[in-house]
């Protein structure tokens, strides 16, 4: 089974609106990571933000937001006021269990930036 | 602080060749990770070292795979013999916390022809 699905192979945003990119997980592990990471056409993997399993607030990072919802086991990356330097590939990831440092990765999703 | 530095950044080889990716992770951090993405497929955990010691080998997807990390410091992934199906690009990326803070390289692209 996949342990970290987004739906969304591809997406368009127009500039200066907010976009959200989905992204559910599976796992009976109480402790979990969550995190996204964007990639560039440069290649190198940025990391965006990071979202722990027992966080009582939803993770913030500038124009980063992260709506979890653990019932739902959703982890929706949502980027506020798009910028033109926003497009690349976002990816989904999530550490599971607390011993381990192994990533589990989504397939992406394609962010295009209109101007 | 330098980030994760990985080289070549690019490599081409013959199947039958024999190739050798290095890795500089970020100064102090214990653990380091190899990744790689086959084209079209997600990005796959091959290994994790924390200082020499491997960790979790479990993604290594066989005995062609080689990797070390000889004093805690650079580690290297070597592949022998290359074969067709190895094409990808290989990330490597390192953290003090293995919680999180994983940071990333910009990784190679490996083309076996």
């Amino acid at each position: 089974a996949q342990k970290i699905t987004q739906t969304q192979p591809g997406m368009f945003v127009q500039e200066k609106e907010a976009v959200t990119l989905d992204c559910t997980y599976d796992t009976s592990d109480p402790s979990y990571g969550l995190f996204w990471y964007k990639q560039p056409s440069s290649g190198e993997m940025i990391f965006l933000i990071y979202q722990g399993s027992y966080d009582q607030q939803n993770a913030t990072e500038g124009r980063y937001s992260l709506n979890f919802q653990k019932a739902r086991k959703s982890a929706n990356l949502v980027i506020s006021a798009s910028q033109l330097g926003d497009s690349a590939m976002y990816f989904c990831a999530m550490r599971e269990g607390s011993n381990t440092g192994k990533l589990i990765f989504g397939q992406g999703t394609t962010l295009q930036v209109k101007p | 602080e330098a980030g994760v530095t990985q080289f070549p950044s690019h490599s081409v080889i013959e199947k039958g060749q024999t190739v050798t990716l290095r890795c500089d992770p970020i100064s102090g951090h214990d653990n380091l990770y190899w990744y790689r993405r086959v084209m079209g497929k997600e990005i796959k955990f091959l290994l994790h070292f924390v200082k020499e010691s491997k960790q979790d080998e479990s993604g290594m997807p066989n005995n062609r795979f080689l990797a070390e990390r000889t004093g805690g410091t650079y580690s290297t992934l070597k592949v022998q013999p290359a074969e067709l199906e190895d094409s990808g690009v290989y990330f490597c990326a390192s953290s003090q916390d293995r919680r999180r803070g994983y940071t990333f390289g910009s990784g190679t692209r490996l083309t076996v022809v």
